[in-house]
């Protein structure tokens, strides 16, 4: 099976700016779940997707959003980028059920300038 | 409030040695702990998964203990490698959905 592919791996944005990540999980998997890592706060988690629905949300303003789509794919959204959001974006995708282990992607970097 | 704490100093040691990382958790009480491995720049990779009933867990060099009473687990690596430098993360089930990861340590094992 393909592991859980992340689009793009890097990316610069200037503050303000909007950023849109994208999240293809293991083929089967139902639940996609977003983490913030950085240097200082380690691996935090945004949210969680199943089934199309929000199922779970992490301690983030709402400046940062997702979605899933009915192929299990997922995108999430960053608006009005601020230099704190410069970060590793990990998605991770499971079948679905209560914190089973997660197939984490390789990220996406975010530089914020 | 649920509090996970990993030794946050790197840890180093010499190429065959036994590498061992612990794990504490406070104010509750996971019903099992999962390890994984994360390289830089890369995404965690699931290691090891013990459960509040098994002492131990084993997986080629790896070894797992889970101690309820001491709210604490341990992870060694025997006959450690430089391909083991990475660092280690525990995430001991919350009771949430989400999982909640611990900082994780750093490991370097010389040659």
């Amino acid at each position: 099976k393909a592991g859980v592919t992340q689009t793009p791996r890097y990316l610069i944005k200037t503050r303000g700016q909007q950023v849109t990540l994208s999240c293809s999980p293991i083929s089967g998997h139902r639940s996609v779940s977003w983490y913030q890592q950085t240097p200082g706060q380690g691996l935090q988690f945004l949210f969680e997707y199943f089934s199309e629905t929000q199922r779970n949300k992490g301690n983030f303003p709402g400046r940062f959003s997702g979605r899933q789509f009915s192929n299990s794919r997922s995108e999430m959204n960053v608006s009005t980028l601020e230099l704190g959001d410069s970060a590793l974006y990990l998605c991770a995708s499971s079948t679905g059920r209560d914190q089973e282990t997660q197939y984490f992607g390789p990220g996406t970097r975010l530089l914020v300038l | 409030s649920q509090k996970i704490e990993q030794n946050s100093e790197a840890l180093n040691i010499q190429e065959g040695k036994t590498a061992t990382l612990t794990c504490n958790y406070t104010n509750y009480s996971p019903a099992y702990l999962q390890w994984y491995r994360q390289d830089p720049g890369r995404g965690p990779v699931f290691l090891l998964l013990i459960r509040e009933n098994e002492k131990e867990k084993r997986k080629e060099r790896l070894k797992v203990t889970f101690d309820t009473t001491l709210k604490q687990s341990l992870f060694h690596i025997t006959a450690s490698q430089p391909a083991d430098s990475a660092t280690y993360l525990c995430a001991p089930h919350t009771g949430r959905r989400a999982l909640t990861f611990g900082s994780g340590t750093r490991l370097q094992v010389q040659p």
